[in-house]
């Protein structure tokens, strides 16, 4: 069966600081992957997705960059940290390219800037 | 941007009545799902409605898809405490390179026991 790891589940990092977020995938191949950030009640928005490895499309502009090294594995980074980028971060895959797949998603990694 | 809006914004019922949740959306889709969330977890896919069809069941879910009023509904039958979550809408849209979706705001749904 697959699963999604994130990891960490919860982080605290200062204005300024560089960020990685690790997300990886076992018991598929060749997945779609996406990255989301959750603000506090609201809906989730798409920041990245992919549709193979080194393949990056970015949804909307920001602090943000993602990578693709390995076919099961999803980064998300920043250089510099922003208050804004507060927030709860998810990974998700879904059987790719065919549209009409559900997504199945990580646990989330609560992040706070301080 | 959020193309699904979920009515209404939250939601609280006693155990073992009916809930029912409203999405609307903008565009054209392929498909429309529904994802339930529990309190700082990831999402879970519970159904997935294609453009073509207009009513899907689930154990006690059922979900309704409107494609000329651009709406669907998500309806819990006999609920429990354990529905207790936020309920999202997210749209699969036409011609759509990467299988996105774009998800509404969500409902947040009490079941009171």
């Amino acid at each position: 069966s697959q699963t999604i790891h994130q990891w960490p589940a919860t982080l605290v990092q200062p204005v300024g600081s560089p960020l990685s977020l690790e997300c990886t995938v076992e018991g598929t191949s060749n997945p779609n992957l996406y990255w989301y950030r959750q603000a506090a009640g609201r809906g989730l928005q798409l920041l990245f997705y992919s549709v193979g490895i080194g393949q990056i499309s970015s949804e909307v502009p920001q602090n943000l960059s993602a990578s693709r090294p390995q076919d099961r594995q999803f980064i998300l980074s920043s250089k510099k940290l922003l208050l804004s980028d507060s927030g709860f971060y998810l990974c998700a895959w879904s059987k790719g390219p065919l549209l009409g797949y559900e997504q199945y998603f990580g646990p989330g990694t609560r992040l706070t800037v301080t | 941007s959020q193309q699904g809006e979920e009515d209404p914004q939250a939601l609280s019922i006693q155990e073992g009545e009916n809930a029912t949740m409203n999405c609307s959306y903008k565009t054209s889709i392929n498909n429309l799902q529904w994802y339930r969330q529990n309190s700082g977890r990831g999402l879970v896919h519970l159904i997935l409605i294609r453009s073509n069809e207009r009513e899907k069941h689930s154990g006690r879910l059922r979900v309704t898809l409107d494609t000329s009023k651009k709406s669907s509904s998500l309806l819990i039958t006999a609920s429990r405490a354990a529905d207790t979550a936020s309920y999202f809408c997210a749209t699969v849209a036409l011609n759509n390179a990467g299988n996105m979706l774009t998800f509404g705001g969500g409902t947040r749904l009490m079941v009171k026991p």
